[in-house]
């Protein structure tokens, strides 16, 4: 069963809107942490921000916000305020377990594209 | 500070040739790891070494490929014969070994492997 579902190959959104990208997740562990990254066109895989599971606040980065709801295993992305520099692949990723070296699973990734 | 580089960035070759990729990660994280996207599909997990030792290698699709981490630097992702179904983008991702949960992993820019 894949352990991180992304169920949005591809979205569009209008420079300046807020949009919302899905990530939900399969875990049994009590302790996991949730990642977002992002790949632009150049292929770099840029980190963009973390959620742990015992973390009671919904984790912020400047306008990256990430929207978790435990109870329903969504780890949601908001970007606010988006930027044509915004467009690029992005991916869900999480990590089980207490060990910090532990792999990461990731989703199929969302490509998102930016509209002037 | 430099980044996860590696090596190298393109290689297209013939069914039963062998290929080498590389990956130097940044300075002083002990914790390397290689992982595979096929395209359309997730990015996987391969394996992970912490400095020269292999942690987990669970991810490796068989015994084509060989990963080595030469005194704890840099790593080397062998596959000798390949086949037509290992091509995709190899990343090899590098972190610190250090408690704090984030613990997040640094991705190079990954190598784009086609096998004809």
């Amino acid at each position: 069963a894949q352990k991180i579902t992304q169920t949005q190959p591809g979205m569009f959104v209008q420079e300046k809107e807020a949009v919302t990208l899905d990530c939900t997740y399969d875990t049994s562990d009590q302790s996991y942490g949730l990642f977002w990254y992002k790949q632009p066109s150049s292929g770099e895989m840029i980190f963009l921000i973390y959620q742990g599971s015992y973390d009671e606040q919904n984790a912020t980065e400047g306008r990256y916000s990430l929207n978790f709801q435990k109870a329903r295993k969504s780890a949601n992305l908001v970007i606010s305020a988006s930027q044509l520099g915004d467009s690029a692949m992005y991916f869900c990723a999480m990590r089980e377990g207490e060990y910090t070296g532990n792999q990461f699973y990731f989703g199929t990734g969302t490509s998102l594209t930016v509209i002037p | 500070e430099a980044g996860v580089t590696q090596f190298p960035s393109h290689s297209v070759i013939e069914k039963g040739q062998t290929v080498t990729l590389r990956c130097d990660p940044i300075s002083g994280h002990d914790n390397l790891y290689w992982y595979r996207r096929v395209m359309g599909k997730e990015i996987k997990f391969l394996l992970h070494f912490v400095k020269e030792s292999k942690q987990d290698e669970s991810g490796m699709p068989n015994n084509r490929f060989l990963a080595e981490r030469t005194g704890g630097t840099y790593s080397t992702l062998k596959v000798q014969p390949a086949e037509l179904e290992d091509s995709g983008v190899y990343f090899c991702a590098s972190s610190q070994d250090r408690l704090a949960l984030r613990n997040e992993q640094f991705f190079g820019p990954g190598t784009r492997l086609t096998v004809l």
